[in-house]
């Protein structure tokens, strides 16, 4: 079946300019992630929704950073007044929660941000 | 967050088994050792994890020190298709949530 698939691949903004990233995760998962990676480094957490319970933003870097997960599908990551330090791979990922299980995450390709 | 070290790069030899290691010596009694890899320009991928038993599946195994303070992933025979970054992360069993905490993982290199 269809993966976890994000859009736009690549954005190249102006800084300060406001941008929207979008992850559609895999039908029927009730979690999604959203991490950002930077070059050369390893993951960085951001957001965390499961179901209909508060998302965890605790590792949301700043106030111009939202995100949204409508109708518990998809999911749109805000940079407002995007800074050069912004720029990265935005990953999203999705899961099934089932008691007893893996608790896999299947990742998107990414959404790779550059900020001018 | 309890955190994982991992070296920051390893090679092997193709067709050769590759012993992946991790230190968690703060884990605690629920969590759970995850690894996934990344492979060059892609988002990560689930390799196997386990709670205290050895696990194998498919595409690796897992062995876990007895005191759980430690974790080795095995590749059993490399290949080229498994140079990548390896993360080994964990993932608290009892606090309802599930999010990740990666370091900066061990970069694999096959050499042909």
């Amino acid at each position: 079946g269809a993966g976890v698939s994000q859009s736009p691949s690549n954005k190249v903004t102006e800084k300060g300019k406001d941008v929207e990233l979008r992850c559609d995760p895999i039908s029927g998962h009730t979690a999604l992630y959203w991490y950002r990676q930077s070059l050369g480094q390893g993951l960085e957490f951001l957001i965390y929704f499961q179901g209909n319970s508060a998302p965890d933003k605790s590792g949301l870097p700043s106030d111009r950073f939202s995100a949204e997960r409508t109708g518990g599908s998809v999911s749109t990551l805000t940079i407002q007044r995007t800074q050069q330090e912004d720029s990265a791979v935005y990953l999203c990922a999705s899961s099934f929660l089932v008691s007893g299980g893996s608790y896999e995450q299947y990742f998107g390709p990414g959404t790779r941000l550059t900020v001018t | 967050d309890a955190k994982t070290t991992q070296p920051n790069s390893m090679e092997s030899n193709e067709e050769e088994p590759v012993h992946l290691p991790c230190n968690h010596s703060t884990i605690s009694g629920t969590d759970y050792i995850h690894w996934y890899r990344q492979l060059p320009s892609q988002g990560p991928e689930y390799v196997i994890h386990g709670l205290t038993s050895n696990v194998n599946n498919r595409m690796a195994s897992l062995a876990i020190a007895e005191d759980r303070k430690s974790s080795t992933l095995i590749l059993h025979r490399a290949t080229l298709r498994d140079a990548a970054v390896y993360y080994c992360i964990l993932r608290d069993g009892n606090s309802g949530t599930y999010k990740y905490i990666f370091g900066t993982g061990t970069r694999l290199k096959v050499l042909a």
